[in-house]
């Protein structure tokens, strides 16, 4: 198994850009999310699903969207990059009662 | 303030032993994780705990929970240096996020090892 795996590794956007980062599981986890973290910080929610179909807000949603069309996949979508989105943003996946496991993060920079 | 709260960092000697220390404020919390994180590298579960439990043991790794004064703490027997990381602690809350438990997150902690 791969586990949970982000593409792409590093991203550099000009303001105003969009992208899209992937997020794909191996593991038929039902709950999937997505963090950010910035430096000297801890991690922040984003988004979460619960289920192929089904999305929510977490802490931090403002500027971003995420869908989750299958079970694998949850990408998460800028559509304005702005330079608060600099950050490393981390995908996550658990299944019931389990802990999450992280991918490696994706290293976004807005210039 | 921070629901989650840890020290900043944390020196020990290479073969002491490294206590990392978490205080948490939501009673509602049902896990609580100790994850690693390695320079430029994701996050490594280490180990959690559920909250009726005091104590869990894994092998170096020694897991404290005091409900009451809802604070966690970590204790790494024989430290070494590829202990080095930053270590951050977790809550999962039950019913946040719809049930879905997404994790709060402290800032971490830097533990530094000394030779």
């Amino acid at each position: 198994n791969a586990g949970v795996t982000q593409t792409p590794k590093f991203r550099i956007l000009k303001i105003g850009q969009s992208m899209t980062l992937q997020c794909t599981q191996d593991m038929n986890h039902n709950y999937m999310y997505w963090y950010r973290q910035d430096p000297g910080m801890g991690l922040k929610l984003i988004y979460y699903s619960v289920g192929a179909g089904i999305t929510d807000k977490g802490e931090v949603p403002n500027g971003y969207n995420v869908s989750r069309s299958t079970t694998e996949d949850f990408p998460l979508r800028l559509e304005l990059a702005a330079p608060s989105q600099t950050s490393v943003y981390f995908c996550a996946s658990r299944d019931s009662n389990q802990p999450q496991h992280f991918g490696d993060g994706t290293r976004l920079s807005i210039l | 303030g921070e629901d989650v709260e840890q020290s900043l960092f944390l020196s020990v000697r290479e073969g002491d032993s490294s206590v990392i220390n978490c205080t948490y404020t939501d009673s509602s919390s049902t896990y609580l994780y100790w994850y690693k994180q390695e320079p430029g590298a994701g996050l490594q579960l280490l180990t959690y705990i559920f909250s009726n439990m005091d104590m869990k043991q894994d092998q170096r790794l020694t897991v404290l929970l005091n409900k009451k004064d809802k604070h966690l703490s970590l204790r790494i027997a024989d430290t070494q240096t590829g202990d080095s990381a930053i270590y951050f602690c977790a809550e999962a809350r039950f019913g946040s996020g719809g049930g879905a438990d997404g994790l709060t997150f402290g800032k971490g902690t830097h533990l530094i090892i000394q030779p």
